[in-house]
């Protein structure tokens, strides 16, 4: 079974920080997808990782995909309130993503001024 | 283009009411899936449709709970009886199979209270 661990699950930061939030996941993939929840809202899909090394960036969010290590990281640069929500990533398994995503539980960010 | 589309947005209903939850995916997006948010459990996958068929209902919790996509633009999810437990959000999503990407675009879910 595809298990999907985030660290932390809560995070309280102040502005102006630096930070970042991991993601394992137990069964080999090569991509990685990484969603935010704002409060009472849907899912927004912010990265989609498609191999080992890839990278992307958007604003102070930076996200990266290790396939060996099964880890991906979200880095936040000079975090800013708005900012102030919870993040997902998600991992397809050995399906590649035809049967779902699996999800993490969530970390859930505060980022106070 | 629009979305994917679920109604209703809020319900409120008693237990052992039948609950019928809906969704109209993206056009063009042949895979259906619903998932199920909890502050316990976080996000299940329930089920999943691809070109309308169901592939895998081994997330539903119980028999109470059914799902079908009579179309390609039409997806509903009940639950006859409804039980507490089983408030939560209901999200459906849909994709495009074959597209590299693989990305999952969410509905604004549907928020289930039972009392």
């Amino acid at each position: 079974e595809l298990k999907v661990e985030q660290n932390p699950l809560f995070l309280s930061m102040q502005e102006g920080k630096n930070y970042t939030i991991y993601c394992n996941y137990s069964t080999t993939s090569d991509r990685l997808y990484w969603y935010r929840q704002d409060p009472g809202k849907s899912l927004e899909s912010l990265f989609v990782l498609l191999s080992n090394g890839a990278v992307k960036q958007e604003g102070r969010l930076m996200a990266s995909l290790d396939t060996k290590a099964r880890l991906s990281t979200l880095h936040i640069t000079a975090a800013v309130h708005d900012l102030s929500a919870t993040y997902f990533c998600a991992s397809p398994g050995v399906g590649g993503g035809a049967d779902g995503l699996t999800f993490g539980k969530g970390t859930h960010l505060i980022i106070q001024p | 283009d629009a979305g994917v589309i679920q109604s209703p947005r809020h319900e409120v209903t008693e237990m052992g009411q039948e609950v019928t939850l809906r969704c109209k995916p993206i056009s063009g997006h042949n895979s259906l899936f619903w998932y199920r948010q909890t502050m316990m459990r976080g996000l299940e996958l329930l089920i999943y449709f691809n070109n309308n068929v169901p592939i895998d209902d081994s997330g539903m919790p119980e028999d109470r709970f059914s799902a079908k996509m009579p179309n390609a633009s039409f997806s509903t999810l009940k639950i006859q009886p409804s039980e507490p437990r089983d408030s939560a959000v209901y999200f459906c999503a849909s994709l495009r199979t074959g597209l590299s990407s693989g990305e999952l675009f969410f509905g604004e879910g549907s928020r289930l209270t039972v009392l």
